[in-house]
């Protein structure tokens, strides 16, 4: 069936590192890709979208990339600090549709 | 302003109870969605209502229902609870497109 899924399920980098969270998605007829965080005992949060008619999206210290044609999303954080430790989670929604299917999720650890 | 609240936080109940989950969406939003978040997991998508009415409805049982009221604010219930539905409810508000998450009502099922 449709699924979003991480590549990735720990990730560790050192503080002042760039990371890169992996998301491989299964329906092409997906349109719009978000990305979220979550920390412990929040809901997920907002970070970044981008449409499949573009490649890629850039934000504060965030970079959405889109690989249509292998049906691959990434998520690039600059300079890593310690408050982006978080699980990060990518989702796809199509056109004219109203739910979100999310993957399970990437932890993020950032070593001092 | 205010983004989406949820109440309670959290919530203790056994099994065969039922249970109601309170939402409000950021001011505008007309759209609330509901997801189920099990530990460990990604959120699964259970409601969506827009305008009062539903849009769309996940792979849930009929135990699970929903509705939203004139001012937006929406409650989700669930009915004869099992082990399993023990999970963070989460309540999304849609502007345009993008959800907008809020804090969860964690609920534990004993």
């Amino acid at each position: 069936g449709e699924s979003v899924g991480l590549h990735l399920p720990t990730l560790s980098v050192q503080e002042g590192d760039n990371s890169i969270i992996n998301c491989a998605y299964s329906n092409s007829a997906s349109d719009y890709f978000i990305w979220y965080k979550q920390e412990s005992g929040k809901g997920p949060q907002f970070i970044i979208d981008i449409r499949s008619n573009m490649d890629k999206r850039q934000g504060q210290r965030v970079t959405v990339l889109l690989n249509k044609t292998v049906k691959h999303l990434s998520l690039q954080i600059a300079a890593t600090q310690p408050g982006d430790s978080a699980v990060y989670f990518c989702a796809e929604s199509g056109l004219g549709t109203y739910k979100y299917i999310f993957g399970t999720g990437t932890r993020l650890k950032v070593l001092a | 302003d205010a983004g989406v609240t949820q109440s309670p936080t959290h919530l203790i109940k056994t099994r065969g109870q039922q249970v109601t989950l309170r939402c409000s969406p950021i001011s505008g939003h007309k759209s609330v969605s509901w997801y189920q978040q099990v530990l460990g997991q990604g959120p699964q998508f259970i409601f969506q209502y827009y305008e009062k009415e539903e849009r769309g409805r996940g792979n849930f049982p009929d135990r699970f229902s929903a509705r939203q009221f004139p001012n937006y604010s929406s409650e989700l219930n669930v009915n004869a609870l099992l082990l399993g539905d023990s999970a963070l409810y989460l309540c999304a508000s849609t502007g345009i497109e993008t959800q907008y998450f809020g804090p969860g009502t964690r609920l534990l099922v004993l």
